[in-house]
């Protein structure tokens, strides 16, 4: 079964620093997001992402906050300065084109200091 | 847009006992409905989806769901659950056909299963 992976599993950082999550995509899927989930709270959409650029973003989705399709493989998140409310798990997923398929990461578990 | 309601934060069921977790949605168009399953430190899950045709769904575990459009449910049941059926279920709609597919969640709804 083809996985969404996610590194790394667990990140903490300072507040004020910047933070990169990455995410490799299931190799044939052509549709990109990121979701999160504050402790206790739902799971949110952040921005979706396909053909290079941003196809939708929410209203979390900030100045602070860029994503990037580096190479053929690789889907990260940026924070350029984090704060301690960005504390949450930030879930990648993707699906396909011609067949419904929408796959989630296991989640990198972000904490602000 | 669309919306999801889990009705019941937490559920607590004796082992062996069935269980159903509530879901309504609300949508203007045609959706997709899903269930995923998260266990404590982990991901999301995928348990089961309804894209169309049969209304009653099974998936993984044993759980089934049954979409009624009339009363814009989507309900998961299990008719006997174990201590490892024990996480946290979300309830999720999305729209659009193939490709692009924004999922919207509900809050959740904590299964606690009673040994």
């Amino acid at each position: 079964e083809p996985e969404v992976t996610q590194t790394p599993s667990h990140q903490v950082t300072q507040m004020g620093q910047e933070v990169i999550l990455r995410c490799v995509p299931i190799s044939n899927h052509l549709y990109f997001y990121w979701y999160r989930q504050i402790l206790g709270q739902k799971v949110e959409f952040l921005v979706s992402f396909y053909n290079n650029e941003i196809s939708e973003k929410s209203e979390i989705f900030d100045d602070q906050f860029s994503v990037e399709r580096p190479d053929g493989s690789n889907f990260t998140l940026k924070i350029r300065s984090t704060k301690l409310e960005d504390s949450a798990m930030y879930f990648c997923a993707s699906s396909a084109d011609q067949d419904y398929g929408y796959t989630f990461g296991s989640g990198t578990r972000l904490t602000v200091v | 847009a669309q919306s999801v309601t889990q009705l019941d934060s937490q559920v607590p069921v004796f082992e062996e006992a069935p269980v159903e977790l509530r879901c309504n949605y609300s949508s203007s168009v045609s959706v997709y409905l899903f269930w995923y399953v998260q266990y404590p430190n982990q991901g999301l899950q995928l348990l089961l989806k309804y894209l169309s045709g049969s209304t009653l769904v099974k998936g993984i575990n044993g759980f089934e769901a049954e979409f009624n459009k009339s009363q814009t449910s989507f309900h998961l049941r299990k008719p006997s659950v174990h201590i490892s059926d024990t996480a946290e279920y979300f309830c999720a709609v999305s729209r659009g056909a193939g490709g692009y597919q924004k999922v919207t969640f509900g809050i959740g709804t904590k299964l606690q299963v009673i040994p």
